[in-house]
């Protein structure tokens, strides 16, 4: 596609529940960032890929959120026991090689809501 | 850990009023960003400042970078309701992590 893609685009669930967020990046990018939003706030850095290198998981707030890259291409981030404080703006990014000095480009992000 | 600090937090202007937001930080940056946020939608990159000093206009937006790179400021000419939205400065903590500031939330009014 054009630009990148994310799925569902709204998803409300019970606590306790896993949840699956995925996101289609722009083709040949070989960079791609995960972020957090909570409403009206800034972007909390969760984890990046960059091609075949081991992903800097270091924004990962818990065990309980982890997310894969298959294929250097498709990611889907996955949160497990979801709890309340984890509704916000899931929001995927995908640059053409990763590192400063690149154009990262956001996808429109999956709204989270924990009841 | 490097953090940016923008302020202020919110800022409520009338149609062609003037204004500067700011992003701060104790840490050096290699460069930092500037994105705007709307409603529903992802962030979009307005500019890349990279060398200290550096001013950068962008139609009635200009954006420099301080001297010692560790700081950066937004100021808007003559704002118009079209640039309401979420204004978010980031920068590269190490090569590949992208880190933003909390933002600065701007509505312009008619």
């Amino acid at each position: 596609g054009a630009g990148v893609s994310q799925s569902p685009s709204n998803k409300v669930t019970e606590k306790g529940k896993d949840v699956e967020l995925r996101c289609d990046p722009i083709s040949g990018h070989t960079a791609l960032y995960w972020y957090r939003q909570s409403l009206g706030q800034g972007l909390e850095f969760l984890i990046y890929f960059q091609g075949n290198s081991a992903p800097d998981k270091s924004g990962l707030p818990s065990d309980r959120f982890s997310a894969e890259r298959t294929g250097g291409s498709v990611s889907t981030l996955t949160i497990q026991r979801t709890q309340q404080e984890d509704s916000a703006v899931y929001l995927c990014a995908s640059s053409s090689t990763g590192g400063a000095g690149n154009t990262i480009y956001f996808g429109e992000g999956s709204w989270l809501t924990v009841v | 850990t490097q953090l940016l600090e923008q302020s202020p937090q919110f800022l409520s202007i009338q149609e062609g009023e003037n204004l500067t937001v700011y992003c701060n930080s104790s840490s050096v940056f290699s460069s930092l960003q500037w994105y705007r946020q709307e409603p529903g939608e992802g962030p979009v990159l307005l500019v890349t400042v990279v060398t200290g000093g550096e001013v950068k206009k962008l139609k009635r937006l200009t954006f420099q970078f301080g001297d010692a790179r560790k700081d950066s400021s937004l100021h808007i000419t003559a704002a118009q309701p079209g640039d309401t939205g979420l204004y978010l400065c980031a920068g590269y903590s190490g090569y590949n992590k992208l880190i933003f500031g909390a933002g600065t939330r701007l509505a312009v009014h008619p």
